[in-house]
């Protein structure tokens, strides 16, 4: 297992267009986890899912946010109608729960909005 | 919610020691987490400490907890210019709580 991979590492987009971005987790992790980051800021938490359930969806900033984890696998997180303001990195991380290992961190994507 | 609070900037020289602060709201966190992330890359886990212990070692790193103060705290020994990055503090509960919050982060300058 190469870690928590994340799709594609980096993305351009014109504003109003619809972007997904996709996560791969550690395998045997039923729990995965989308997060913002922004310049200068630390990661904000967006979303979370156990297996195929998503738990908490509150934090996801506008209703132009969704996300998915269809086979409790893999993840896409898609934004659509986007604004400049979406320019930022998205963040997935995976971990098993009742463990105390914390999470594991992709690499990121990166959104540019122009 | 929870809210994490670290002071934005550190500078050392390398070989000295470097320690970072963090302070906390949320009490009911069972495991608290030092994250490490270097330019452009996400983050990596260095170490973390379970609330009923006041202090961990872990090779170069200690932590220490101040449970009463909620106050964390991340020394790196003999700090090198390979531990230039941003670190954040995460309180959490190891996965059954849902997420880890985190803050600004504190970004360590080694000078050699």
């Amino acid at each position: 297992d190469t870690g928590v991979s994340q799709n594609p590492r980096h993305k351009i987009t014109k504003r109003g267009q619809n972007v997904t971005f996709r996560c791969d987790p550690i395998s045997e992790h039923n729990r995965l986890y989308w997060y913002r980051q922004t310049l200068g800021q630390g990661p904000e938490f967006l979303t979370y899912f156990q297996n195929e359930a998503q738990l908490e969806k509150s934090r996801l900033l506008s209703d132009r946010f969704s996300a998915e984890r269809p086979k409790g696998s893999f993840s896409t997180l898609e934004i659509q109608r986007t604004e400049q303001g979406d320019s930022a990195m998205y963040l997935c991380a995976s971990s098993l729960a009742g463990t105390v290992y914390g999470y594991t961190f992709g690499s990121g994507t990166r959104l540019t909005v122009v | 919610g929870e809210d994490v609070e670290q002071s934005l900037f550190l500078s050392v020289r390398e070989g000295d020691s470097s320690v970072i602060n963090c302070t906390y709201t949320d009490s009911s966190s069972t495991y608290l987490y030092w994250y490490k992330q270097e330019p452009g890359a996400g983050l990596q886990l260095l170490t973390y400490i379970f609330s009923n212990m006041d202090m961990k070692q872990d090779q170069r790193l200690t932590v220490l907890l101040n449970k009463k103060d909620k106050h964390l705290s991340l020394r790196i020994a003999d700090t090198q210019t390979g531990d230039s990055a941003i670190y954040f503090c995460a309180p959490g509960d190891g996965g059954s709580q849902g997420n880890l919050i985190f803050g600004k982060g504190t970004k360590l300058s080694v000078k050699p």
